[in-house]
């Protein structure tokens, strides 16, 4: 069974830097892009970004390259979403997914809720 | 870059069909997915590649795309349908995944 298990919450102040992970198994996790999703408090989905753990090309949209890094360790089948710095309006449910061979997400984490509030 | 545009809402009595639209510059030229999302919950794939289905989804679910609109169409709604969906594309030409602002599907 494809599973995208993410990290549990977390609550940040402003300035502070953030790493959450996004574990893949049942499917072999070099062979699959994993991206970033971004839903803020009683809004709509943002693509953030999408990461081939196989070489670890990544792609990022404009609204979020330079903001946050995505990663992958192969080896531990993780994908990560890293912040420098945090600031409130980072606050929001990150879900990471995975890529189909097409180019839609056909399995999602349970998402990660991060609250930046000083 | 690529804008896909949802109605906010669509209403519908049980029963009835409904259809939510995902309007872009000529989307019929691109594969358009659909996601369903219930409250607190993580967001679904119902519809790929335009009309195809995943397995365990409902054929009650259907999907076309044309033109410059997208239909995600859910025949004799049932009150578990009511969710928030949203309409989603890869943009070849910017190599960007584009997701629609999402519609919410009210049951009456």
């Amino acid at each position: 069974e494809v599973q995208l298990v993410q990290s549990g919450a977390e609550v940040k102040k402003p300035g502070e830097s953030l790493k959450i992970s996004c574990k893949g198994s049942g499917y072999s996790f070099t062979s699959y892009w994993i991206g970033w999703v971004r839903q803020m408090p009683g809004k709509g989905l943002e693509w953030m970004g999408i990461i081939y753990p196989g070489d670890s090309d990544t792609r990022y949209s404009p609204s979020f390259q330079g903001q946050v890094t995505i990663s992958a360790d192969k080896s531990i089948s993780t994908a990560y979403l890293q912040w420098s710095s945090l600031k409130a309006s980072d606050t929001a449910m990150y879900y990471c997914v995975r890529r189909e061979a097409g180019d839609y997400f056909d399995y999602w984490g349970q998402g990660t809720l991060v609250t930046v509030s000083s | 870059s690529y804008v896909l545009t949802q109605p906010p809402s669509v209403s519908v009595a049980p029963g009835q069909t409904a259809r939510i639209t995902c309007g872009g510059n000529n989307i019929g030229s691109k594969s358009v997915h659909w996601y369903q999302q219930k409250p607190g919950q993580a967001p679904v794939l119902v519809v790929y590649d335009d009309s195809d289905r995943p397995s365990g989804i409902p054929e009650r679910f259907s999907g076309s795309n044309s033109g410059n609109t997208a239909t995600l169409t859910i025949s004799r709604v049932e009150a578990g349908d009511e969710a928030d969906y949203y309409c989603q594309v890869w943009d070849s030409s910017s190599d960007l995944w584009v997701f629609g602002g999402g519609t919410k599907l009210t049951v009456l």
